[in-house]
């Protein structure tokens, strides 16, 4: 199994470009998550899914949006990209009580 | 609105020492993870609580929960070098999807 797959690894954006990063789970799980890290600081919840066509915001949403289309893939989109934005994202996918983590994004925008 | 506290904030020790990690949170919860970052990686999951007294230990990690004071504790026994790293502490929301929220974690560092 592979588990939580993103891509990109790294990216660096201008201002006001806009990317999509990309989450696949392999295990069949409901819920997936998007979460920001910040230098220094705990994960922050962008997003958050419990099934195919179902999405709703976390704690820190503007500036992201999300889809859901199928079990296993849960994309990120940033529309025009801001230097606040400059994160390290992780997507994680749960089946209670375990959470299990991708290898992360590491994004610039500059 | 669940909150959650971690103290210290970073933390340096002498190899062969103890010492204690503390997670606060602020409201009811089910369950409480501890995580571990290496520096440039993802988070390593080391203990899922899941009711209160519960009590885990792994090596020389052990972590429980008292879900009355709302309070856990990652104990370190006799650290080493290897254990540098930096420890999250991650709440449960009750009822809906599983999410969490983290503390902004602490920064091990082991030195000889």
């Amino acid at each position: 199994n592979a588990g939580v797959t993103q891509t990109p690894k790294f990216r660096i954006l201008k201002i006001g470009q806009s990317m999509t990063l990309q989450c696949t789970q392999d295990m069949n799980h409901n819920y997936m998550y998007w979460y920001r890290q910040d230098p220094g600081m705990g994960l922050k919840l962008i997003y958050y899914s419990v099934g195919a066509g179902i999405t709703d915001k976390g704690e820190v949403p503007n500036g992201y949006n999300v889809s859901r289309s199928t079990t296993e893939d849960f994309p990120l989109r940033l529309e025009l990209a801001a230097p606040s934005q400059t994160s390290v994202y992780f997507c994680a996918s749960s089946y209670w009580p375990e959470a299990f983590f991708g290898q992360g994004t590491r994004l610039t925008v500059v | 609105e669940l909150k959650v506290e971690q103290n210290p904030l970073f933390l340096s020790m002498q190899e062969g020492k103890n010492y204690t990690i503390y997670c606060n949170y602020s409201t009811t919860s089910d369950r409480l993870y501890w995580y571990r970052q290496d520096p440039g990686k993802s988070l390593e999951s080391l203990f899922v609580l899941l009711s209160n007294g519960a009590v885990k230990q792994e090596g020389r990690l052990m972590a429980s929960l008292d879900t009355k004071a709302r309070l856990s504790t990652l104990h370190i026994t006799a650290a080493v070098h290897d254990l540098s790293a930096t420890y999250f502490c991650a709440v449960g929301h009750t009822g809906t999807a599983s999410k969490l929220t983290f503390g902004t974690g602490t920064r091990l560092q082991v030195t000889l």
